[in-house]
């Protein structure tokens, strides 16, 4: 079975200083990994996904993410965070079922703070 | 496109009671995930309908149920509601299998009191 880790519940960060969100995977097999952002009382919104192509993906709102199968991390990266940054961000992992078909494995969130 | 469209946004309800959430997909998807979202759990599966069939299911009690209509539209059940219901209740549609990931509503907000 897949498991996902996000090392850290809490991340604070300035304004234009780069942000890091950790996340480790664990899995059988190479993975599905994707990254949601949730701003509060909203759904979750897709940041960026890596389905076994380009090991470095980029995302929406300037974000990315590489995939290192040797750490069994993706990690998420901006160079420069912004104030509308601050959410909730929800490392993914896709599990295979019996049935064919993926259901996600959740990370427990990372609250980013982004200070003036 | 229109995204996923979850009705009601907020719902009071009492101890005992039942109620039923709704969730329309976008256009052409025809799985639905349904997910608990509480700050002590986290987010939770609690099933999946594709082509008005449940594929997946979570480990929910039996009072958590769900259905989808031949349009994809679906919808879930809370039956003999408790305290510990109170959560935002998400629902994810996708193409055939998920592999390429979920798109999410923005969720229906359930108080139980």
């Amino acid at each position: 079975a897949q498991s996902v880790t996000q090392l850290d519940s809490h991340v604070s960060v300035s304004e234009g200083t780069p942000v890091l969100l950790r996340c480790n995977y664990s899995s059988s097999y190479s993975p599905s990994l994707f990254w949601y952002v949730q701003h509060p009382n909203k759904g979750l919104q897709l940041l960026l996904k890596y389905t076994s192509a380009a090991t470095l993906v980029k995302g929406i709102n300037g974000f990315e993410a590489e995939f290192k199968k040797s750490e069994t991390s993706f990690h998420l990266t901006k160079p420069s965070a912004h104030m509308s940054d601050a959410a909730e961000y929800f490392c993914v992992v896709s599990d295979g079922t019996a049935s064919g078909t993926y259901k996600y494995i959740f990370g427990t969130g990372t609250r980013l703070k982004v200070l003036a | 496109k229109a995204g996923v469209t979850q009705t009601p946004r907020y719902l009071i309800k009492t101890r005992g009671q039942q109620v039923t959430l709704s969730c329309s997909p976008i256009s052409g998807h025809r799985s639905v995930s349904w997910y608990q979202q509480t700050p002590g759990q986290g987010l939770q599966f609690l099933f999946e309908y594709f082509s008005e069939t449940q594929r997946n299911k979570g480990n929910f009690p039996g009072r958590f149920s769900g259905r989808q209509f031949s349009n994809s539209r679906s919808e879930m059940n809370v039956s003999t509601l408790e305290l510990g219901d109170s959560a935002l209740y998400l629902c994810a549609s996708s193409g055939l299998t998920g592999y390429d990931g979920y798109t999410f509503g923005s969720g229906t907000r359930l108080t139980v009191v």
